[in-house]
Parts: structure tokens; C-alpha cells; sequence
């Protein structure tokens, strides 16, 4: 089945730096990555998403890359706010005899002002 | 819009006792629902599909006489944690699946449960 791995599983950065999260997936069959903001107690946000026949996507500070050849998908935020603080997810879905979403581990964005 | 509702938000039983979740799709009909549950400070683990009018598709792993899921309708699925231990407290989150918005999922709000 599919495995997706995420690093780092923590990451702190200046307010105002980048921040980048790495995820690697196994099933060349998932066809669609989305990422997920979720903040403590709370539902998973989607931020941002990617399907296969595109290589990057961008909206205003959240940038997101794929290339499907290396099975490699990473989210880019610039500048940096405090409110960016929470754990991010990656994943990665596939619908072959039924739609399914595998996450990633998580990464701890923390924001310093 | 896309709006999933949980009920409830919370729950504390004691041990021994079920518990029935329920996800609803508010505004949109989800012919498939997700249950998943998520261990403090852990990732969302799948448990099952749910299908309208069909069994639940298990992971592996995943006690199906455990975790009884029904859905019943376009718009309801329920999870029913049966017999349940202290060690199945956790934060369960279901999501639902609408075809119009090509693969993404729109997620309840959680329901946190404590077995005493």
C-alpha cells in the first residue's frame, strides 16, 4: 500500500524566513497531494493541493512542488507569520478500486516573532 | 459549500460501554465518508471507507466488530465504538468525500473521546 514519509518532524524558523516540508510517497498510482494546516484540537485545513499532470502550484506565500519521476512533493511558505504556527501535513491520494488518502507524519512549524 | 458536522464534540464514557459518533455532510450528498482517528500529537490514521448503502472497507489492522460504521444515507455515517477500553481514547475525525471537487475531502470537526 502507500507510505508517505514527511520530514522534518520539527521545524522553527524566524518570522519573516522560509519554511519548507519534504514528503517522499511509494504508490506511483496517487495522483493528487494535498496539505493540511491543523492547529490543536481542531479539524485539518486544506492550504493547498497538487494533482499529477501539474509540477508546482503557488497561492500568494504557499508554494507547493511534485515530481512525480523522484515520487517527491514539498511545501514552501514564505515570510513567515506567527499565526503559521501548527502542524502541517502532507498527503497523498489515489483512486484505484476505491479513493484513499494516506498522510504523512506531521511536521511542528513553529514561528519565533 | 462543503460543510461536515460531528456529533458529539466530546464524549467521556467508562469502560465497557459503546459510543456512536455521527459524521453528517450538511449542504452536499457523500456517497463515500472516511473515518480516521489521531493519537495526541500523532498523524491521522485511516480506519475505514465508508460507503453509502455498502459495508465499510477496513484497514488492516482495524477491528471491524470493534468499530461498527453505518451509512445509512447520502448525507450520515456513524462510527460505534463497541466494548470500549481506555486505550481506544483518541481524536476521531471523519471526512467526506465529494466527487464534484475532484478528490479533496472536507473533514468533520473531530469528536474526542476518553474511555475511564
Amino acid at each position: 500500500g502507500e507510505n508517505v514519509e514527511q520530514h522534518p518532524s520539527t521545524l522553527s524558523v524566524q518570522e519573516g524566513d522560509s519554511a519548507v516540508i519534504k514528503c517522499t510517497y511509494s504508490d506511483s498510482a496517487s495522483n493528487y497531494f494535498p496539505w493540511y494546516k491543523q492547529e490543536l484540537g481542531k479539524r485539518p485545513q486544506l492550504i493547498i493541493d497538487i494533482r499529477s499532470n501539474v509540477g508546482e502550484k503557488k497561492d500568494q506565500r504557499i508554494a507547493v512542488t511534485l515530481n512525480k519521476t523522484a515520487k517527491h512533493f514539498s511545501l514552501h511558505i514564505t515570510e513567515t507569520q506567527p499565526e503559521d504556527s501548527a502542524v502541517y501535513f502532507c498527503a497523498a491520494s489515489l483512486n484505484t478500486g476505491g479513493f484513499k488518502t494516506i498522510f504523512g507524519a506531521g511536521t511542528r512549524l513553529f514561528v519565533k516573532a | 459549500g462543503a460543510v461536515v458536522s460531528q456529533h458529539p464534540s466530546w464524549v467521556i464514557c467508562k469502560s465497557g460501554t459503546s459510543v456512536k459518533i455521527e459524521c453528517r455532510s450538511l449542504d452536499f450528498q457523500a456517497t463515500t465518508m472516511f473515518w480516521y482517528r489521531q493519537f495526541p500529537k500523532q498523524s491521522l490514521m485511516l480506519m475505514a471507507t465508508s460507503n453509502e448503502g455498502s459495508k465499510a472497507t477496513y484497514e488492516q489492522g482495524v477491528e471491524k466488530d470493534k468499530f461498527l460504521i453505518n451509512h445509512a444515507s447520502l448525507t450520515l455515517s456513524t462510527l460505534t465504538v463497541t466494548s470500549a477500553h481506555p486505550e481506544d481514547s483518541s481524536f476521531y475525525i471523519c471526512s467526506a468525500f465529494k466527487r464534484e471537487s475532484y478528490n479533496e475531502q472536507f473533514f468533520g470537526p473531530g469528536t474526542r473521546l476518553t474511555v475511564l
